[in-house]
């Protein structure tokens, strides 16, 4: 199946001070890719849809200022936390959905990066 | 997209199969039913799809009832690597750009 990673795996920062995060499709090409939050012993959340090209769509609760995502081309995505603070340490995953895999293989899959878990001190 | 419902947690024993259900009452016609996994730290991995008919892949089983109400994902020879969070999400396919919506899954633990 494609491959999407992530850049870093895990990360340390101090408080005030800004993490970028790297999304990747490594073997296919993705207009659309998503972000999601993931705290200890909960579910994934939604943080925002990132389209190619053009502004993300955030969700609803998601500071958008805070979170900045940049979708520069088909197969890279950035999500930077700005002036991060302990309460948004989390697990941050990415996902991409292949069209080509819809078109191949009737299949609507999203693949999803391995995450990267964020720890503000 | 339709909502799930899914028990929190399940137990099996290593080598025997786990049937995983999930319920689905307000499926629309259009809607298949998906299930992803994630282990634990790691992103969540698909695993299998249906409309209407019974699939089989190489890592599981998916057996949805007639009335499309509910359905049992099966891991015929359950090992100690398939402890898991498993989600069943049930959307329209080829949905463009609508993302996966997780629900809280069945958290699966594999007992040697």
């Amino acid at each position: 199946g494609a491959v999407v990673s992530q850049h870093p795996s895990r990360v340390i920062c101090k408080s005030g001070t800004s993490v970028k995060i790297e999304c990747r499709s490594l073997d296919f090409q993705a207009t659309t890719m998503f972000w999601y939050r993931q705290f200890p012993k909960q579910s994934l959340m939604l943080m925002a849809t990132s389209n190619e090209g053009s502004k993300a769509t955030y969700e609803q609760g998601v500071e958008k200022d805070k979170f900045l995502i940049n979708h520069a081309s088909l197969t890279l995505s950035t999500l930077t936390v700005t002036s991060a603070h302990p309460e948004d340490s989390s697990f941050y995953i990415c996902s991409a959905r292949d069209r080509g895999g819809y078109r191949d293989r009737g299949v609507d899959e999203q693949f999803f990066g391995p995450g990267t878990r964020l720890t503000v001190l | 997209d339709a909502k799930t419902t899914q028990p929190p947690s399940m137990d099996c024993a290593e080598g025997r199969a786990a049937n995983l259900p999930c319920n689905h009452s307000t499926i629309s016609g259009n809607e298949y039913v998906y299930w992803y996994r994630q282990i634990h730290s790691q992103g969540p991995q698909y695993i299998i799809h249906g409309l209407k008919n019974n699939e089989t892949n190489e890592m599981a089983s998916l057996i949805i009832t007639e009335d499309r109400k509910s359905s049992t994902l099966i891991l015929p020879h359950a090992t100690l690597r398939d402890t898991a969070v498993y989600y069943c999400i049930v959307r329209v396919a080829n949905s463009g750009n609508t993302p996966l919506v997780f629900g809280k899954g069945t958290r699966l633990s594999v007992i040697a």
